[in-house]
């Protein structure tokens, strides 16, 4: 079964900081797609960014980048310049196959002013 | 509409009852999801839509769950005889088919006395 990891359940930093979020995966599969969402206290779940497995190169949208280590299996987001806005929780989750996206448990992020 | 619609926001119900949970999909996606998300957790796949059937009823996690999109739209979640365990945010998402991304409502908060 594949499963989403996130080890971190809570970070806060400064505004204009940088800030990383850790995901890793587990599956046997080597075609994949992994995604970055974040959820606000609205409860409305917004897609960040996007990585599908057979691109190397890293997905980047705006203040958003990934490190995406396929053999580590390992999926990480970078928030460049962070803004209060980009306070929520964060969601790292995994689609292959099945169509159901499986998620992670979650990283509550604090941007303070 | 321009986004994943669900009605209502909130439902108080109370135990043993029957409840229903409304989807509006995005015009034009025909694959529709349904996911649960109880406190402090990662959404948790229920059902996936392809058009009108479903491809992957999985998640629900017993009979008392059924759901239908007899249109290939609207999609409703029912839920039977309704326990305290069921209380939880239900999210709905669409998305243009196969891997695509999942674009998701702002969910439904159903509360089980």
């Amino acid at each position: 079964a594949q499963t989403v990891t996130q080890s971190q359940p809570e970070m806060s930093v400064q505004e204009a900081e940088t800030v990383t979020l850790s995901c890793t995966y587990d599956t046997s599969e080597n075609n994949y797609y992994l995604f970055w969402y974040k959820q606000p206290p609205s409860r409305q779940m917004i897609l960040v960014i996007r990585q599908e497995a057979y691109k190397q190169q890293n997905a980047t949208e705006n203040r958003f980048s990934v490190n995406f280590q396929k053999a580590a299996k390992s999926f990480s987001l970078k928030i460049s310049d962070s803004q209060l806005g980009d306070t929520a929780m964060y969601f790292c989750a995994f689609i292959q196959g099945a169509q159901k996206l499986v998620f992670g448990q979650g990283t509550r992020l604090t941007i303070n002013p | 509409g321009a986004g994943v619609s669900q009605t209502p926001s909130n439902k108080v119900t109370e135990k043993g009852k029957y409840v229903e949970l409304r989807c509006d999909p995005i015009s034009g996606h025909t694959a529709l999801y349904w996911y649960r998300q109880s406190l402090g957790q990662g959404p948790e796949f229920l059902i996936y839509f392809q058009g009108t059937g479903a491809a992957d009823d999985s998640g629900l996690p017993n009979d008392r769950f059924f759901a239908v999109r007899p249109e290939g739209s609207v999609s409703t979640l029912k839920i039977q005889r309704t326990e305290r365990g069921d209380s939880a945010v239900y999210l709905c998402a669409s998305s243009t088919g196969l891997a695509d991304t999942q674009y998701f409502g702002p969910g439904t908060r159903l509360t089980v006395l």
